[in-house]
């Protein structure tokens, strides 16, 4: 199993800002995945971070929106960019082990 | 690309009651099917993983199918408690990609 810490676990932003979510893995993993899940919505992967090459996005996310880094094999970031009311939703981070997949407990932004 | 589908999308019954929660999947090259918990505002906690080879699996009060050819899943939920009120979401992962799909989630209450 894989123990997933994630900060913040929530913040209210203004619109035009930004911030960096982290994500924290207490064993090394390959990959690390970030989702987004909107109110009321499932959850829909933004991109898929590997440590030592570019995050890889999902149709309908950008870099320049969702920069993503993932300096070790444990540890990855995800800034939301110039934040617009829209970009309200939970944020979640994920490994995955043999079989199955872990979760942070997610980031609930606001942006005001 | 795989489509994941549950049904209902909001569910209420008494306290006491079993239930079932479906989940539907297009694309049966399957590896495996997860099913999670989310409480309001928070991330997902596993509940239940089938892997491709299996077609069932128990948990307390929880039992997972899986059968692959019809593309369906189901969660089982016996002799329902206020406590277990949340999002339940299944995840499909394609056995071509290291990446899940999710569920449009059920929304359960548990009436006491």
């Amino acid at each position: 199993s894989a123990v997933i810490s994630q900060k913040p676990s929530r913040d209210i932003c203004q619109r035009g800002t930004s911030l960096t979510i982290q994500c924290q893995v207490d064993s090394q993993v390959t990959m690390m995945f970030w989702y987004r899940q909107q109110p009321g919505q499932s959850l829909t992967l933004i991109a898929t971070a590997n440590q030592g090459s570019e995050a890889t996005y999902e149709s309908g996310f950008v870099i320049d929106k969702f920069p993503i880094s993932r300096p070790n094999l444990t540890f990855s970031t995800l800034t939301v960019s110039n934040m617009s009311p829209e970009d309200s939703s939970i944020y979640l981070c994920s490994v995955t082990g043999v079989t199955e997949a872990f979760f942070g407990q997610g980031t609930r932004l606001t942006v005001v | 690309k795989q489509e994941v589908t549950q049904i209902p999308a909001a569910l209420s019954v008494p306290e006491g009651e079993n239930l079932v929660l479906n989940c539907s999947f297009t694309d049966s090259a399957i590896y495996n099917l997860q099913w999670f918990r989310q409480d309001p505002g928070k991330g997902l906690t596993s509940l239940l993983l089938i892997q491709s080879s299996q077609r069932e699996q128990t948990s307390g009060r929880l039992n997972a199918s899986l059968d692959k050819s019809s593309g369906r899943s189901t969660l089982y939920i016996a002799a329902s408690q206020p406590g277990d009120s949340a999002t339940y979401l299944c995840a499909a992962i394609p056995a071509y990609r290291n990446q899940f799909y999710f569920g449009t989630g059920t929304s359960l209450t548990v009436i006491p």
